[in-house]
């Protein structure tokens, strides 16, 4: 069954140090990836999905599959990163396309 | 930017009461979702809709659900008989394309509370 596993509800780090949020999945087939980012008191966000390779806002995510995991990754963070941030998973026939979410980790950036 | 607009943002209802969910996707977008997230709990898909018919729905989505386009900008969600743990936020979703890879766009959300 497909699965998204984020380990930490709670993440703290201070300005400046580099983040890491957790993901790992659970897919037999090809997986399409994605983070979504949920800013206090407004819509969950795409931030970044695997197949496109981008960096949005200093945010980058590699897909390991042999590890089957699709960490997010910031070398240095800032007050504006604080969010809900939740890794998922795209799978379906095409038409029936599904998010499967991960439990999502709330990231805190201290001053 | 385009978003996904829903209405109400909060509506509290009693138990066995109909209720329905509204929403506008994005003008040229063609495929329609439907998602809830129970307080504490996980995203969890509902249902997909395309082409004014149900192409995908979960075991969640049982007969006390449905939806509807009932003209070219509305999507509806319908309870027809709340119960307590149908309580959630519901979040309506919207994309261009259908493939797995497409970027699904979220609406900012409606907070159910069965009393």
């Amino acid at each position: 069954a497909q699965r998204v596993t984020q380990p930490e509800k709670l993440l703290s780090v201070f300005k400046g140090a580099p983040v890491e949020l957790k993901c790992n999945y659970s897919y037999s087939g090809s997986p399409e990836l994605f983070w979504y980012v949920q800013y206090s008191r407004q819509r969950l966000q795409l931030l970044l999905r695997h197949i496109s390779r981008e960096s949005i806002k200093g945010f980058t995510a590699d897909l390991n599959k042999g590890e089957t995991s699709f960490h997010l990754k910031k070398p240095f963070a800032q007050e504006e990163d604080s969010a809900m941030y939740y890794c998922a998973l795209s799978w379906g026939v095409q038409g029936a396309q599904k998010l499967v979410f991960g439990q999502g980790t709330r990231l805190t950036i201290n001053p | 930017e385009p978003e996904v607009t829903q209405t109400p943002s909060h509506q509290v209802t009693q138990m066995g009461q109909e209720v329905i969910l509204r929403c506008v996707p994005i003008s040229n977008h063609l495929y329609f979702y439907w998602y809830r997230q129970i307080l504490g709990q996980k995203v969890e898909f509902l249902v997909s809709f395309y082409n004014n018919e149900i192409s995908e729905k979960s075991e969640i989505f049982d007969d006390q659900f449905s939806v509807e386009r009932p003209d070219g900008s509305n999507f509806t969600l319908k309870i027809r008989s709340t119960k307590l743990e149908d309580s959630a936020m519901y979040f309506c979703a919207s994309s261009r394309q259908g493939h797995s890879g497409n970027t699904i766009y979220f609406g900012e959300g409606s907070w159910l509370t069965v009393v």
